[in-house]
């Protein structure tokens, strides 16, 4: 299994500025991924971060609006830029893990508000 | 591609009750299916998962699901409710071949009644 963390675990923004999550692992894992739950939703995932090559993004996100690091093999960041009221949502981190890549593990979320 | 179509946005039961919760799929190979559970304000949980292997799976807290390729479907249940139960459930579908991207269902809201 892996444990994560998520930095902050809720946030209130003002429109036009930009948060950066952080997301922790305590074991390297290959693939990290950042999903998006607005609310009432199911999750959409956003991108996929691999350690050492570019994050790979879903059909509807863009790499300006949503950037994301990946330094080493437990850690990873996403940022929200120029946001808006419609970027409230709850931003979630996961890893797979186990045999085939078939389980993957949640991060609690990161809740965000913007004004 | 591949997607979950999860019966029912609110289900409410009694506590002591019978739960089941829906999902119908659709995929053009074999699939794995997920069910997740999320409380309020954490993140997801996985409760069980079908890779294939038996058609019955058992997960955490007395829940199970049977897969069913004659009417692609992977419902949820568990005999008896508990108040702890209150959540949301999602149905999630994946396939076999590495890593393949996991496509999640609308969620349904258990609420558990005393």
């Amino acid at each position: 299994s892996a444990v994560i963390s998520q930095k902050p675990s809720r946030d209130i923004c003002q429109r036009g500025t930009s948060l950066t999550i952080q997301c922790q692992v305590d074991s390297q894992v290959t693939m990290m991924f950042w999903y998006r739950q607005q609310p009432g939703q199911s999750l959409t995932l956003i991108a996929t971060a691999n350690q050492g090559s570019e994050a790979t993004y879903e059909s509807g996100f863009v790499i300006d609006k949503f950037p994301i690091s990946r330094p080493n093999l437990t850690f990873s960041t996403l940022t929200v830029s120029n946001m808006s009221p419609e970027d409230s949502s709850i931003y979630l981190c996961s890893v797979v893990s186990g045999q085939g890549y078939n389980e993957q593990f949640f991060g609690p979320g990161t809740r965000l508000t913007v004004l | 591609a591949q997607s979950v179509t999860q019966l029912g946005s609110h289900v409410s039961v009694s506590e002591g009750a019978l739960v089941l919760l829906r999902c119908n799929y659709s995929s053009s190979v074999p699939p794995y299916l997920f069910w997740y559970v999320q409380y309020p304000n954490q993140g997801l949980q996985l409760l069980l998962k079908y890779t294939s292997a038996a058609t019955l799976v058992k997960g955490i807290n007395d829940f199970e699901a049977e897969f069913k390729k004659s009417e692609t479907s992977f419902h949820l249940t568990k005999p008896s409710a508990h108040m702890s139960d209150a959540a949301e459930y999602f149905c999630a579908v994946s396939y076999s071949g590495g890593y393949q991207k996991v496509t999640f269902g609308t969620g349904t809201k258990l609420q558990v009644i005393p």
